[in-house]
């Protein structure tokens, strides 16, 4: 079935350093995919999305594109902040407001 | 603030008892999700509700049980507590979208 895989963390990085968390996806149709974000103590927040081919999500200076050649949606940020410390979530959707997570990703960053 | 509530925050409980977990979604969607999250398993979808009816259902216990009511809001019941069922309970909601708006969960503790 669709599902989303993500690169395991724990990711730990020095304030301001650039930021890649892979995901990539299989799916047998066109889903949409979606990035969202866990902060400590918090339920999950939708941090950007992608509805088809090439489309890019971008937020609070985060971004992905959505890849189908390489079925990829892979999560990227130039200078990361302390405040980015969170549990970062793929994710894709079918259809049918069905929707596939992937395990997670914690990054921690330090001052 | 995702618009999405959820009571109680927190619950201590022991083992053998039943407890009732309340989501009132986003005003307007008719559709909500109930998601488990525990350190060992991640994400894990239970079950979704659209306008009342259940549409989906994922990897819900059967002494677990949920239902949406006229007014959209929903409970998910969960009987028979076991020391494993501690974990963060969620629930989402959507519109005709597919995006999922999650409320910031239940901590169930089972003693």
């Amino acid at each position: 079935g669709d599902s989303v895989t993500q690169m395991e963390g724990p990711v730990t990085l020095s304030e301001e350093a650039f930021l890649t968390i892979n995901c990539t996806y299989t799916a047998t149709g066109y889903p949409s995919l979606f990035w969202y974000v866990q902060y400590p103590g918090e339920g999950l927040q939708l941090l950007l999305k992608a509805t088809k081919a090439d489309d890019k999500g971008s937020n609070k200076g985060f971004e992905a594109t959505y890849r189908k050649e390489t079925t990829s949606f892979h999560l990227e940020k130039g200078s990361v902040q302390v405040s980015d410390s969170a549990v970062y979530f793929c994710a894709l959707s079918p259809g049918n407001n069905d929707m596939r997570f992937g395990a997670g990703t914690r990054l921690t960053v330090k001052p | 603030d995702s618009g999405v509530t959820q009571t109680p925050k927190h619950l201590i409980t022991a083992t053998g008892q039943r407890v009732t977990l309340r989501c009132s979604p986003r005003s307007g969607d008719l559709s909500v999700y109930w998601y488990q999250q525990s350190l060992d398993q991640g994400l894990q979808f239970l079950i979704q509700y659209y306008n009342g009816e259940e549409r989906a259902k994922g990897n819900i216990l059967e002494r677990f049980s949920a239902q949406q009511f006229p007014d959209l809001h929903s409970e998910l019941n969960l009987s028979s507590l076991e020391l494993g069922d501690s974990a963060l309970y969620f629930c989402a909601s959507s519109a005709l979208g597919e995006t999922q708006y999650f409320g910031p969960g239940t901590r169930l503790l089972v003693l």
